[in-house]
Formats: C-alpha cells, structure tokens, sequence
C-alpha cells in the first residue's frame, strides 16, 4: 500500500519568514514525490517533482529515503504563497494524495 | 484552448438517483482519472484509466462507475448505491501513467439534498 501524511492542516506564518511544509509517505517501492499547489479559484496543479531537483516559485524539496519524507520548503514567505499544498506520491500506476495543507500568509 | 473541461460546475441531485458528471480532454493524453475531494480528507482516487476500454478502481470506487469508450472522454457516474455523494469531484489526465504529470479539471460539485 502506498502512504502519503501531511501532518498539518494549516499552517500560519509571517511574510518573509521561512516555510516547511512537511510529507511523509510510505511505500514499498521507489517512489517518485510531488508537491501539487491550489490557489483560490484556481486549478490544481503541479509545482515540483522531486527528480527535477528544480526550485520553483523559490520553493525547494528533497526527498530523504531515510527518513521517508519530500518537505517543501521556502526561505522567505510571501503573501501570494498562500493556497493549499498538496504531497503526491506516484506508485504503480496511481497516485496518492496528501489531506493538504493551508499555508496562510500573513502580512 | 488545451486542456481539461469538467461539467456541469455545479449539480443538485435528489436521493436516490443516479447522476453522471463529464469530464473531457483534448490533451491528447492516454490515461485519466477521477479524484474526490473532501475537507480535511485531501483527494480520494475513485477510478482510473490508462487506454481507451480498460478501466481499474481506486482506493474509493463503490457507488460509482466509469466507462472509457473515447480517448477524450471519462464519464463518472455517482449511482444511489454511494451512501455519501455530496462531495467535490476532480478530473485529472497525464500523457501516460509513465509520464508523470497530472492535469487537473476545475471540478464538479454535487449536492445531494
């Protein structure tokens, strides 16, 4: 069976202050991870894949096979980060979700 | 204009009856999928598809039903048997279960009253 656990429902923090959105997954597999963002009254779609290795949106995550997790990750919050994140964990064939977390900018 | 369209944005259903939602693409792309999302409960994989005719359940597949006879087109049915419809549900489709990338519909939300 595959897992992924978003720990947090929302998380609040100051702008300019750093972000760290946490994931961890189960699985038996090599998974491949990825963030998934929702902005107000916008699609879901996808922001990073851990095999890219790529910042985004000055968003970075690392996928630690140790210790089984993808965090996302951002040094300096802004107020247009503020949507609903998601963690993906890609399996055989399907992909599972996260419950989400809201981060909330604040001014 | 390339992408996913899901209708109708918003649907009312009475108990007891069976309702489908529509969901078409224009991507080009081999598999779809339907997702339901509840609050605090993230996306739920209801069915998905990787080729045209072929179809497999998800995590959440009973009191629904999918078919695929057109690659485009992916066609969820709600039926009586699901005892918690009202919900929000996603639409989602990536080039190949290899190419791993999910597009995403607006959504469709059903009421049950």
């Amino acid at each position: 069976a595959q897992r992924v656990t978003q720990p947090e429902k929302l998380l609040s923090v100051f702008k300019g202050a750093p972000v760290e959105l946490k994931c961890n997954y189960s699985y038996s597999g090599s998974p491949e991870l990825f963030w998934y963002v929702q902005y107000s009254r916008q699609r879901l779609q996808l922001l990073l894949r851990h095999i890219s290795r790529e910042s985004i949106k000055g968003f970075t995550a690392d996928l630690n096979k140790g210790e089984t997790s993808f965090h996302l990750k951002k040094p300096f919050a802004q107020e247009e980060d503020s949507a609903m994140y998601y963690c993906a964990l890609w399996g055989y064939q399907k992909v599972t979700f996260g419950i989400g977390t809201k981060l909330q900018v604040i001014p | 204009d390339g992408g996913i369209t899901q209708s109708p944005k918003y649907l009312f259903r009475k108990e007891g009856q069976n309702v489908t939602l529509s969901c078409e693409q224009n991507l080009n792309h081999d598999a779809m999928y339907w997702y339901r999302q509840d609050p605090g409960q993230g996306l739920r994989l209801i069915y998905y598809s990787q080729i045209v005719n072929d179809f497999q359940k998800g995590d959440i597949a009973e009191g629904y039903s999918v078919s695929r006879e057109k690659k485009e087109s992916f066609p969820l049915t709600v039926t009586s048997a699901q005892k918690n419809p009202t919900a929000f549900y996603l639409c989602a489709s990536s080039l190949a279960t290899s190419v791993r990338e999910l597009f995403f519909g607006e959504g469709s939300r059903l009421t049950v009253l």
